[in-house]
């Protein structure tokens, strides 16, 4: 199968500093990569769409400013939360693909707080 | 976009017990996933199967991507089968949909 390593897996912050979660694909070259959160008892809710070496496209209502997404390499996605606030805490997780419309494959998550 | 409906949305089943799940979908597909979420959040791959039957051990799953939904099927069900069960899709946009999912609860 195919393995998405998600770290770290839990952070707790304080309000006004930034956090950085990474995304890797340890046994493939992933092109496409997607960024989810997920509130307590809900669905998966999509953030956004980094392909390796464009820029992301975000979701409406979605903060590309506020949410940075950097997708340098066919292995690694990294999401920063900058200038966190309580209300972004919340489970963060990523997925990564060989090509569109492939199958997806998950990482653990990240389930941030900030305080 | 795609809509995605799953249901049941909440199922109770005693250890042992099958069960089926449904996931409708409102438009053609290229893909579709089924995922088990389990309780650390963790999402399995359980199938990718955007058209035909597949089975891996007691789950199996059915897309009839022509009447645009797709089962799963949990036989001799066990505790561990807990958890919330998703179907994602992904149509031409090659964005993909989640359903709300189905939260299953296996008692011993």
């Amino acid at each position: 199968g195919a393995v998405v390593s998600q770290h770290p897996s839990r952070v707790i912050c304080k309000s006004g500093t930034s956090v950085k979660i990474e995304c890797r694909s340890l046994d493939f070259q992933a092109t496409t990569m997607f960024w989810y959160r997920q509130f307590p008892k809900q669905s998966l809710m999509l953030m956004a769409t980094s392909n390796e070496g464009s820029k992301a496209t975000y979701e409406q209502g979605v903060e590309k400013d506020k949410f940075l997404i950097n997708h340098a390499s066919l292995t690694l996605s990294t999401l920063t939360v900058t200038s966190a606030h309580p209300e972004d805490s919340s489970f963060y997780i990523c997925s990564a693909s060989r090509g569109a419309g492939t199958e997806a494959f998950f990482g653990q998550g990240t389930r941030l707080t900030v305080v | 976009g795609i809509q995605v409906e799953q249901s049941p949305p909440d199922l109770i089943l005693q250890e042992g017990a099958n069960s089926t799940l449904r996931c409708n979908f409102s438009d053609s597909v290229n893909n579709l996933q089924w995922f088990h979420q389990n309780p650390w959040g963790q999402l399995i791959n359980l199938f990718y199967i955007p058209s035909g039957t597949k089975q891996n051990g007691r789950l199996s799953a059915t897309t009839v991507a022509t009447e645009r939904y797709s089962l799963l099927y949990i036989s001799s069900s066990q505790t561990t089968d807990s958890g919330v069960y998703f179907c994602a899709v992904t149509g031409g946009s090659y964005i993909p949909t989640f359903g709300r999912g189905t939260s299953l609860i296996v008692h011993p």
